[in-house]
Formats: C-alpha cells, structure tokens, sequence
C-alpha cells in the first residue's frame, strides 16, 4: 500500500532564516507531488506540482521554492522565511492527474 | 484563483440529522472531488464525480452535481460526532493539472 510521509510536523523558526520541508511517498512509482499552504481555518492555496523527476511548475509567486531530487521526494524550501510564510504546509500525490489526491498530515509551520 | 466555494462556512447540527453543504464552481469541469479534514490533519479523499455523473453514493454519503447550475451538493445522512470535520470541494478542469479548493465548511456534530 501507499503511504506519504511529511517531516518535521511542527516547526518554529526565526524570520529570515531558512526552511527545508521533506515529503515522501512510498509504494507507487512517477506519482504527481503537490505542496499546499493552508492558513488558519482556511482553503487550501496550490504552492507547487510536480509530474516528474525535476519538473516543478510554480502556482504563486513567493518567497518559496520546491525540488523534485528523486521520484517520490519533494522538497519544499526557502532561503529566508518572512512572517507571512507561517501556515500548515501540505504534501499530496496522485497517480493519475485528475484522479483523488492522497494527504500526508501536514508540517505546522510558525515564523517568528 | 479560487474556483469552489462552499456554503455554508459554518454548520452545527444534533447528532442523528443529516447535514447538507454545497459548492459552487466558475468554469467547466473534468471532475469535483469532496474531502474531509479533522482538525490540525491532512485531507481524506472522500469521494470523486465526473462531469458525466449527476449523483454519487459512498455509504452514508450522497453527492450530487448540477453542471447546468456549476454546483455541487454533499449530504451525510445520520450523522455522528466523528463527521465533525471541515469539508472541502475541490475542482479538476479539463486540461489542468490540479486541484482547486474551496474554503471549506465546518462541521460540527453536537451529541
């Protein structure tokens, strides 16, 4: 079976310095990879996608970045975090584009 | 751009009534797709219906789709403290890549 793996799940950092959020899947091979923000008590904002190996198409411009290094890992990064970026980041993948997405839960993230 | 849009945002209802929350989208679809997130959790796929499709079940879960209308309606039936959750739609365009939610309803299940 199919499991999705996000770390750390909580996060405090100082503005300014950098992030680093690792998600990855097992079970399934080529999957699509997605990173989404969640602000409290709100939707989900589409961050990144990705369909393979170091492809990564940006959905908003930001202060953020993503990488695809290997099949099933996605990265999602910043050089210097700002307030703004505090939210609940998470990673999602599918097999087929417009099937169901699969949720790993979630890395709380507080920039302080 | 935000494509879904639930309503209500917020619902409380006694446990054993069914509960009803609907989704209005802007543009074409491939599919809508509704999921269910506990608080402070990852999302939870609950069900899919294709643009083809008018009505969907899933045990006590009813789905239905009014492309004439761009909305979507989703009724759990005898409901209980564990479907205390935000609902989120979601919506697939024909030729996209991805999913766009919506801001989700909040349900809540008083015993």
């Amino acid at each position: 079976s199919q499991t999705i793996h996000q770390w750390p799940a909580t996060l405090v950092q100082p503005v300014g310095s950098p992030l680093s959020l690792e998600c990855t899947v097992e079970g399934t091979s080529n999957p699509n990879l997605y990173w989404y923000r969640q602000a409290a008590g709100r939707g989900l904002q589409l961050l990144f996608y990705s369909v393979g190996i170091g492809q990564i198409s940006s959905e908003v411009p930001q202060n953020l970045s993503a990488s695809r290094p290997q099949d099933r890992q996605f990265i999602l990064s910043s050089k210097k975090l700002l307030l703004s970026d505090s939210g609940f980041y998470l990673c999602a993948w599918n097999r087929e584009t417009y099937n169901e997405q699969f949720f790993g839960p979630g890395t709380r993230l507080t920039v302080l | 751009s935000q494509q879904g849009e639930e309503d209500p945002q917020a619902l409380s209802i006694q446990e054993g009534e069914n509960a009803t929350m609907n989704c209005s989208y802007k543009t074409s679809i491939n599919n809508l797709q509704w999921y269910r997130q506990n608080s402070g959790r990852g999302l939870v796929h609950l069900i899919l219906i294709r643009s083809n499709e008018r009505e969907k079940h899933s045990g006590r879960l009813r789905v239905t789709l009014d492309t004439s209308k761009k909305s979507s309606s989703l009724l759990i039936t005898a409901s209980r403290a564990a479907d205390t959750a935000s609902y989120f739609c979601a919506t697939v365009t024909q030729g996209a890549q991805k999913l766009v939610f919506g801001q989700g309803t909040r349900l809540t299940i008083n015993p």
